[in-house]
């Protein structure tokens, strides 16, 4: 099993529409957890971090849910530059930072 | 400020042959992670170190494959001898270790991508 799973998607939605992500982890030890987002042929870059609380950066939330293991990205008002692959991000104690395979994400005019 | 450095960009090679891939960190940085991408299985973490020392080799697939990081601001993964299957882009990156504020942003390097014939 991997350490990090996310539904590998694609997701096809259109302009404004609202598109929610999943992502859950398996080792418990698990402390800080991230979104990237990587566009095609480009090197992933970082999204937003995620918090037990949750967080919302403009049109994009976050969620945690350390019981569940379970992370969200949430993104409301889809644009078509958020078409790109966004990937989910566990870190452990020592730094160890693995990825999920990515959930690939297509918004059409 | 240059961002994480790597080289090549694009390499063809032929199975049997060795490969070196590079990386320069961003200054001050004192992780380092070494991964691996396709389609198929995503972005794999091979190898990290902190302050030049490996922490977690778990990734490496075998024996074919070496890191080092000689001095803080240059680390290679060697593939000898490369095989098809390691056909890839191989991304390099570079993080502070962000203090009390936990772990630090993840910066990559715009990868390099190994074909194997």
């Amino acid at each position: 099993r991997k350490e990090v799973e996310q539904d590998p998607g694609p997701f096809n939605v259109p302009e404004g529409a609202t598109v929610a992500f999943n992502c859950t982890y398996s080792n418990s030890a698990s402390q800080s957890f991230f979104w990237y987002r990587q566009d095609c042929r480009k090197e992933p870059k970082l999204l937003m971090s995620v918090y037990s609380s949750g967080n919302e950066d403009g049109r994009f939330t976050a969620q945690l849910n350390r019981a569940s293991q379970y992370i969200s990205l949430l993104i409301r008002d889809s644009k078509l530059s958020d078409s790109a692959t966004y990937l989910c991000v566990a870190v452990t104690g020592g730094f160890k930072t693995i990825f999920g395979a990515g959930t690939r994400l297509f918004v059409k005019a | 400020d240059a961002g994480v450095i790597q080289s090549p960009r694009h390499e063809v090679t032929e199975m049997g042959q060795e490969v070196t891939l590079r990386c320069k960190p961003i200054s001050g940085h004192d992780y380092l992670f070494w991964y691996r991408q396709t389609m198929m299985r995503g972005l794999e973490l091979l190898i990290y170190f902190n302050n030049n020392v490996p922490i977690d080799d778990s990734g490496m697939p075998e024996d074919r494959f070496s890191a080092k990081m000689p001095n803080a601001s240059f680390s290679t993964l060697k593939i000898q001898p490369s095989e098809p299957r390691d056909s890839a882009v191989y991304f390099c990156a570079s993080k502070t270790s962000g203090g009390a504020g936990g772990p630090g942003e993840l910066f990559f390097g715009e990868g390099s991508r190994l074909t194997v014939l």
